[in-house]
């Protein structure tokens, strides 16, 4: 069965400094992953995908995501951290099983200080 | 306007009520979603409807129920609500067709922030 772990329960970085937040998915094929973000008080948006070709994909804000197979990771990344970026992280990971079922990890809370 | 509409935005209640989350929404999707969100667990799914005649159990449907009463509309219930169902709770849509068939992008609502005392 598939699963998402992201490691890091919350980060804080200051503004302007790069980040990267951490994600480890288990899947037995090619999997389907994403990055959402949940600002406070809303639901989730989709920053980035992937799903074949580039393993460095771009996504909105910013932010880019490398798919590294040989390490099951999609780790997401952006160079430099606005203090609108703090929210809640959510790496997750699609199958085409029965439907189109997609699982979440625990989330990562970024905090940005000034 | 919000494209997925989930009501009540916060609810309290107590042990032992029904109580019923709604969502409707504008997209034009035919798949939706319920989803359950609490500190350190992510978001786990609860019932999921692939068209309005299709539902499907999630990971923890134990203690739900869902009505798919149109296409654009998906309610959850909870017929007895007890303190461990205090969470916040989503819903979301999916498109079947073009290119939400290839990746599968949810579309989630606001959230309905439901405590049970």
């Amino acid at each position: 069965a598939q699963s998402v772990t992201q490691p890091d329960i919350h980060i804080t970085v200051s503004e302007g400094a790069s980040l990267e937040l951490r994600c480890n998915y288990s899947y037995g094929a090619t999997p389907y992953l994403f990055w959402y973000v949940q600002s406070p008080g809303q639901g989730l948006q989709l920053l980035l995908k992937y799903f074949s070709g580039d393993t460095l994909v771009q996504g909105i804000k910013g932010f880019e995501a490398e798919f590294k197979r040989s390490q099951s990771s999609f780790n997401l990344r952006k160079p430099s951290v606005h203090w609108s970026d703090a929210a809640e992280y959510f790496c997750a990971v699609g199958a085409r099983t029965g439907g189109f079922k997609t699982i979440f990890g625990a989330g990562t809370r970024l905090f940005v200080k000034a | 306007d919000a494209d997925v509409t989930q009501t009540p935005r916060n609810r309290i209640t107590k042990t032992g009520k029904r109580i019923m989350l709604e969502c409707s929404q504008t997209k034009g999707h035919d798949r939706m979603y319920w989803y359950r969100q609490d500190p350190g667990l992510g978001l786990r799914l609860i019932y999921y409807s692939f068209d309005v005649k299709d539902i499907n159990k999630g990971e923890i449907s134990d203690g739900y129920s869902v009505s798919r009463q149109a296409q654009a509309k998906f309610s959850l219930s909870l017929e007895s609500a007890i303190p461990n169902q205090t969470a916040l709770y989503f819903c979301a849509t999916s498109d079947s067709r073009g290119q939400g068939a290839i990746t599968g992008e949810l579309f989630f609502g606001e959230g309905s922030r439901l405590t049970v005392l």
